[in-house]
């Protein structure tokens, strides 16, 4: 089955620091990988969206700059938070899905973010 | 923007009995409506989804309707058991791929024994 390994499954850092998390999707191909945050109290909101051989599509709210994305193969994706505050906090989750075969998007286990 | 509302920001049921949970979207070109759980403290697992092709699914335990008029969809949880608590998302998507998953603000499901 589809399974999406995300880690690390926690982390802290200061303020003003920057932290990397990478998601492996195994046993499908992820095409797409979209990048989520759910802040405290609140729903999932998109960060940004990439699909294999196209460009990264960010949402409103957030940038490249802030929150660099890379997937370089159908199996990988890293995201970095780039000088983390307080507002950055939260579950950040990795979701992939292959649009060759399904529609479904499988979620990682996710990364908690706190900042000091 | 697109918007999908989820009505129950909390639900309390008896085991055993069923619970429903209502979901409204605003964009009409959403053909895609899965629903995830989420367990205290963990990410969010996919629990069922339907396409804009049928109007019911039905996964044992489980039961999606869409009203694509209304453009509302629920899901109906039968013979609930306390495992079944947790928060229930519903999201909805447009047809192709490189559009995104829209999510609603979660039902906290409690079944109590």
């Amino acid at each position: 089955g589809a399974l999406v390994y995300q880690y690390p499954r926690r982390t802290i850092c200061k303020s003003g620091t920057s932290m990397r998390m990478e998601c492996q999707a195994v046993g499908f191909q992820a095409t797409s990988v979209a990048w989520y945050r759910q802040s405290p109290q609140k729903t999932f909101e998109l960060i940004a969206l990439s699909t294999v051989n196209s460009a990264i599509k960010y949402e409103q709210n957030f940038t490249q700059e802030k929150f660099p994305i890379s997937h370089p193969n159908l199996s990988f994706s890293s995201m970095t938070v780039l000088n983390a505050y307080l507002e950055d906090r939260g579950l950040y989750l990795c979701g992939a899905v292959d649009w060759g075969s399904a529609e479904t998007l499988y979620f990682g286990s996710g990364t908690r973010l706190t900042v000091l | 923007g697109e918007k999908v509302e989820q009505h129950e920001s909390t639900l309390s049921v008896r085991e055993g009995d069923s619970a429903v949970i209502n979901c409204t979207y605003t964009d009409t070109a959403s053909s895609y409506f899965p629903w995830y759980k989420q367990e205290a403290g963990k990410s969010l697992h996919f629990v069922i989804d339907i396409r804009s092709n049928v109007d019911r699914k039905q996964s044992q335990r489980l039961i999606v309707l869409l009203d694509k008029k209304a453009k509302r969809f629920s899901l109906h949880i039968t013979a609930t058991q306390p495992e079944d608590s947790a928060i229930y998302f519903c999201a909805a998507k447009r047809g192709s791929s490189g559009n995104k998953l829209i999510f609603g603000i979660g039902t906290l499901l409690s079944v109590k024994p």
